[in-house]
C-alpha cells in the first residue's frame, strides 16, 4: 500500500491563527480525503480532494474555514483558518488507490489550540 | 443515509483469548464494503480486514476473521490468541462503491488485551 507521510505530526497554536497541514503520497493517487477526530470520538470526513477540481466538502464543513488544495497526484494540504478550542482535534488524510479500494491513512496531526 | 453502530465502547480479553467486536450497519444498497481498522496509541489507522458485501464467505486475515450475516447487517470481527500489540481502538467502516468512496465509521471500540 502507499505510504503517506503527513506534516506536521502535532502542534500548539494560539486561537485566531491558522495552521496548514501537509500531505505527501510516494504514489499517485485519484483521490485523497481528509478527516477529523475530536478527542476520542469517531473519524468525520471533512471533504474529499481530487487533482483538477474543488474539493467536495461533507455537511458542517465550509471551504472559508478548511481551504484545501491539491496540486498534484500525489500531494495535498488542509487548512484549519481561525483557529478556536473547538478545533482541537486529530487530523488525518487518507488515500484510495481506485474506485471501490480502501483507504490507507497517514499518521495524523495532533492539533492543540490554546 | 448508511449508518454505522459499535454498541460495545470498551473491550477486554487475556493474551491469548479470543474475542469479538461487534458492528451492525444500515442501509438499502444491495452492493458495498466494509472495513474494519485498527487505531493503536500511536493514532495511525490500520486497516485490518475488508469484506465485499456480494461475497457470502467471510474474509480471513492471519488471527482476524469476521462474521458478516447480510441479512442481519452484522459484521462483527473475531480476533484469535489475542497479543498485547492488538491494545487499541478498533472501528467499523461502511464503503457504498461509486459514491466517492466515502467511509462512513462507528463510534469504535476500545479493546484493552491483558497479560
Amino acid at each position: 500500500s502507499a505510504v503517506i507521510s503527513q506534516k506536521p505530526s502535532r502542534d500548539i497554536c494560539q486561537r485566531g491563527t491558522s495552521l496548514t497541514i501537509q500531505c505527501q503520497v510516494d504514489s499517485q493517487v485519484t483521490m485523497m480525503f481528509w478527516y477529523r477526530q475530536q478527542p476520542g470520538q469517531s473519524l468525520t470526513l471533512i471533504a474529499t480532494a481530487n487533482q483538477g477540481s474543488e474539493a467536495t466538502y461533507e455537511s458542517g464543513f465550509v471551504i472559508d474555514k478548511f481551504p484545501i488544495s491539491r496540486p498534484n497526484l500525489t500531494f495535498s494540504t488542509l487548512t484549519v483558518s481561525n483557529m478556536s478550542p473547538e478545533d482541537s482535534s486529530i487530523y488525518l488524510c487518507s488515500v484510495s488507490g481506485g474506485s471501490n479500494q480502501p483507504q490507507h491513512f497517514g499518521d495524523g496531526t495532533r492539533l492543540s489550540i490554546l | 443515509a448508511q449508518t454505522v453502530t459499535q454498541s460495545q465502547p470498551e473491550m477486554s480479553v487475556q493474551e491469548a483469548e479470543t474475542v469479538t467486536l461487534s458492528c451492525t450497519y444500515d442501509t438499502s444498497e444491495n452492493n458495498y464494503y466494509l472495513f474494519w481498522y485498527k487505531q493503536p496509541p500511536s493514532r495511525q489507522m490500520i486497516l485490518v480486514i475488508r469484506q465485499e458485501a456480494y461475497k457470502q464467505q467471510n474474509a480471513t486475515e492471519n488471527r482476524f476473521s469476521v462474521n458478516f450475516q447480510k441479512a442481519a447487517k452484522s459484521f462483527s470481527l473475531k480476533i484469535s490468541d489475542s497479543q498485547l500489540g492488538d491494545t487499541a481502538m478498533y472501528f467499523c467502516a461502511f464503503m457504498k462503491p461509486y459514491d466517492t468512496d466515502k467511509l462512513i465509521f462507528g463510534t469504535g471500540t476500545r479493546l484493552q488485551v491483558f497479560p
